[in-house]
C-alpha cells in the first residue's frame, strides 16, 4: 500500500525567503505526482504535474523535481511571498490506477511579511 | 483550463436525512470522477472511482449502500450521503482528469457536510 509522507509538517518563514517542501513515498510504481496547493476551506489547486518520467517541472517561482527510485520529491519555492500562504500537498497516483491520488498530510507554510 | 465545479458548496442537514452532492465538469468530458472525504486537519482520502456508464468502485472501508454515487452523464458524478449521521460531518471533494494521457486531476472547490 502506498504511503506518502510530507516533511515539513508546518514551516513559518519571512518573505523573500526560498523554501523547499519534502515529499517522500513508498512504492516507487508510480504513474505521475502532482503537487497542490489548498486555501483554508477551499478545494485544491494543481500546481505542479511530474510524470514519472520526468525529473522536474517548473511553473513560475516553483520547481518540483522527481527521483523516482528513491521515492522523492521536492517543491521549490522561491522568494516566497505572503500570498504563498497555504497547505501544500504532495499526491502520486498509483502505477496501475492512474487517476486515484494517494496524499500526503501537507505542509503548512506561513509566509509573514 | 479544464474547470470542475460541485453543488453545494456547503450543507446542513439533521441526522437520518439524505444529502445530494453534484460535481461536473464544465468545459471537458469526463468519463471518470473521483470523490475524496477530507476530515478536519486531515488530508484527503480517496472514496470511490465514479466510471460513467457503470458502477462505482468504492475503496476498502467505504460503505457503497451508505455513500450512492451515480455517474449520469459524461460531465456529472453525484454523490449521495443515506441516513446521514454526525460523524459523516466532513469536506467532500471531487475530482477529474480532462486528459487521459497525463490523467492531471483537477479538483472542485469541495462540498463542506455538516450533519446535526
Amino acid at each position: 500500500k502506498q504511503e506518502v509522507t510530507q516533511i515539513p509538517a508546518a514551516l513559518s518563514v519571512p518573505e523573500g525567503e526560498n523554501l523547499v517542501l519534502n515529499c517522500s513515498f513508498t512504492d516507487s510504481a508510480i504513474y505521475n505526482l502532482q503537487w497542490f496547493r489548498q486555501d483554508p476551506g477551499k478545494g485544491l489547486t494543481s500546481l505542479l504535474l511530474i510524470q514519472s518520467s520526468q525529473r522536474e517541472q517548473t511553473s513560475g517561482r516553483l520547481n518540483a523535481s522527481l527521483d523516482k527510485s528513491s521515492g522523492r520529491s521536492t517543491l521549490y519555492i522561491a522568494a516566497s511571498q505572503p500570498g504563498d500562504s497555504a497547505t501544500y500537498l504532495c499526491a502520486v497516483a498509483g502505477g496501475t490506477s492512474y487517476g486515484k491520488l494517494t496524499f500526503g498530510q501537507g505542509t503548512i507554510l506561513t509566509v509573514h511579511p | 483550463g479544464a474547470v470542475v465545479s460541485q453543488h453545494p458548496s456547503w450543507v446542513i442537514c439533521k441526522s437520518g436525512t439524505s444529502v445530494k452532492i453534484e460535481c461536473r465538469s464544465l468545459d471537458f468530458q469526463a468519463t471518470t470522477m473521483f470523490w475524496y472525504r477530507q476530515f478536519p486537519k486531515q488530508s484527503l482520502m480517496l472514496m470511490a472511482t465514479s466510471n460513467e456508464g457503470s458502477k462505482a468502485t468504492y475503496e476498502q472501508g467505504v460503505e457503497k449502500d451508505k455513500f450512492l454515487i451515480n455517474h449520469a452523464s459524461l460531465t456529472l458524478s453525484t454523490l449521495t450521503v443515506t441516513s446521514a449521521h454526525p460523524e459523516d460531518s466532513s469536506f467532500y471533494i471531487c475530482s477529474a482528469p480532462p486528459w487521459t494521457a497525463s490523467y492531471e486531476q483537477y479538483f472542485g472547490p469541495g462540498t463542506r457536510l455538516t450533519v446535526t
